[in-house]
C-alpha cells in the first residue's frame, strides 16, 4: 500500500531563506505529484503539482524538484515569506482513484 | 461563487450519539472525499464516491457511513462505533475521481466528544 514520508514535522525559517521539505513514495502507476498547503483552521488548497516528464516545475517563490529513480520529491519555497507560514502536505496516487497524504509539515517564518 | 460548504464548522457530540455533517458542492464535479485530519498525521481518506449513487471505502472507514444520493451533497454519519472522533473532517471534491486532477478542499468541520 502506497506510504508518502515527509520531513520536517516542523520547519523554521527566516524571513528571505528558503524553505526545503521533502517527501518519499514507495511506488506509483500514476505520475502525479502536488503539495498542498493549509492555513490554520482552513481547508488545503493546490499549491503546485508536477507530473514528472519533466524534474523541476516553477511557479513564481514555489519549486517542485523530482527524482524518479530515488522515489523523491520535494518543495522548495525561494524567498520565504511570513505569509507563507502554513502547514504543507505533499501527496502521491495509489491505484486509480486515490492520493495518500504526507503527514505535513508546519511551516513558520520568522519576521 | 462555486466552492464547498461544510456545516457546521464547530460540532459538539456526546459519546454514544451518531452526528452527521454536510458536504455541498456546486462545481458540478463527480468525486466526493471525507478526510479526517489528526495533529501529526495528515490526511487520512475515510470514504470516496466517484459517481452518484456510488462509493467506496477508504483507509479509516470503521465507525463512519455516507450517502451520495445527489451529486452535490456527501454527507458523512460519525456513529458510536467510531472510538475516537475528536478530529477536524474535511470533504473534497474533484471534476473526475482520477487522483491527476485537483482535489478542492472545503473550511472543515472541527467534531469533539464531550
Amino acid at each position: 500500500q502506497q506510504q508518502v514520508k515527509q520531513s520536517p514535522q516542523s520547519l523554521i525559517v527566516q524571513k528571505g531563506g528558503i524553505s526545503i521539505i521533502n517527501c518519499a513514495y514507495e511506488n506509483t502507476a500514476f505520475d502525479y505529484f502536488p503539495w498542498y498547503q493549509q492555513f490554520p483552521g482552513k481547508g488545503p488548497a493546490l499549491l503546485i503539482a508536477i507530473r514528472p516528464d519533466v524534474s523541476e516545475k516553477k511557479e513564481g517563490r514555489f519549486t517542485i524538484s523530482f527524482n524518479k529513480s530515488a522515489k523523491q520529491f520535494s518543495l522548495h519555497i525561494m524567498d520565504s515569506q511570513p505569509g507563507d507560514s502554513a502547514t504543507y502536505f505533499c501527496a502521491a496516487p495509489r491505484g486509480a482513484q486515490k492520493l495518500v497524504f504526507g503527514q505535513g509539515t508546519r511551516l513558520t517564518i520568522n519576521p | 461563487d462555486g466552492g464547498i460548504t461544510q456545516s457546521p464548522k464547530y460540532l459538539f457530540r456526546k459519546e454514544g450519539q451518531n452526528v452527521t455533517l454536510s458536504c455541498e458542492q456546486n462545481l458540478n464535479h463527480d468525486a466526493m472525499y471525507w478526510y479526517r485530519q489528526d495533529p501529526g498525521q495528515g490526511l487520512r481518506l475515510i470514504y470516496y464516491s466517484q459517481i452518484v449513487n456510488d462509493f467506496q471505502k477508504g483507509d479509516i472507514a470503521e465507525g463512519y457511513s455516507v450517502s451520495r444520493e445527489k451529486k452535490e451533497s456527501f454527507p458523512l454519519t460519525v456513529t458510536s462505533a467510531q472510538k475516537n472522533p475528536t478530529a477536524f473532517y474535511l470533504c473534497a471534491s474533484s471534476i473526475d475521481p482520477s487522483p491527476g486532477t485537483t482535489q478542492y478542499f472545503g473550511p472543515g468541520t472541527r467534531l469533539t466528544v464531550l
